[in-house]
């Protein structure tokens, strides 16, 4: 069946520019992560989703992120006002519902974000 | 919350050698990923595990719960097994949730 799929691939904007990045869970899967790796660091959590529990905002590195879940299905992450420290890999994964033994995550191919 | 460590950094190896990769965390789990991101970005899960071992192929995960340690081996290695290796658990313990990342280990394999 189809993996996660993220949109747009590549997205190069400008300094202060808003960008949506979009991503399409596995259907069936209730939990949705964010991730982000920055050139040359390792992957870092941003936001979680799981069924429609109030979503772990915790890993937002500041209120100009913001993300959200229509349901459980598709996801928008929204970064207002771009940096060029928000150039970034951004991942999205997906994991089956909370109370299986563990939870595998499947990740999509990610969004590479260069702002300019 | 967890702390993932990672050894080594970096690695490079012959074709045909024996790899191992190390992972140590600090916060019982009950799930540990070993992810592998190839050159051009893309992650691919490659194990998920909660005890003893697991073999895909050429490669094999193991863990320790009690000494809250994996490791990673690929027998017979080949240039295209080079990628970095990423070792993930649980942020807060347990099986779910957010995932905490190692730092990668970058694997070259030489021809």
């Amino acid at each position: 069946g189809a993996g996660v799929s993220q949109s747009p691939s590549n997205k190069v904007t400008e300094k202060g520019k808003d960008v949506e990045l979009r991503c399409d869970p596995i259907s069936g899967h209730t939990a949705l992560y964010w991730y982000r790796q920055r050139l040359g660091q390792g992957l870092e959590f941003l936001i979680y989703f799981q069924g429609n529990s109030a979503p772990d905002k915790s890993g937002l590195p500041s209120d100009r992120f913001s993300a959200e879940r229509t349901g459980e299905s598709v996801s928008t992450l929204t970064i207002q006002r771009t940096q060029q420290e928000d150039s970034a890999v951004y991942l999205c994964a997906s994991s089956l519902a909370v109370g299986v033994p563990a939870n595998e995550q499947y990740f999509g191919p990610g969004t590479r974000l260069t702002v300019t | 919350k967890n702390e993932v460590e990672q050894s080594p950094q970096n690695l490079t190896a012959q074709e045909g050698e024996f790899i191992t990769i190390n992972c140590s965390y600090s916060v019982g789990i009950s799930a540990l990923h070993w992810l592998q991101q190839h050159p051009g970005g893309g992650i691919v899960s490659l194990f998920m595990l909660s005890s003893g071992k697991k073999k895909h192929g050429r490669l094999i995960a193991t863990i320790n719960i009690q000494e809250k340690h994996s490791s990673l081996h690929i027998t017979a290695s080949h240039p295209r097994d080079s990628a970095v290796y990423i070792c993930a658990v649980p942020h807060y313990g347990g099986s779910q949730g957010n995932l905490i990342f190692g730092k990668g280990t970058k694997l070259s394999v030489k021809p």
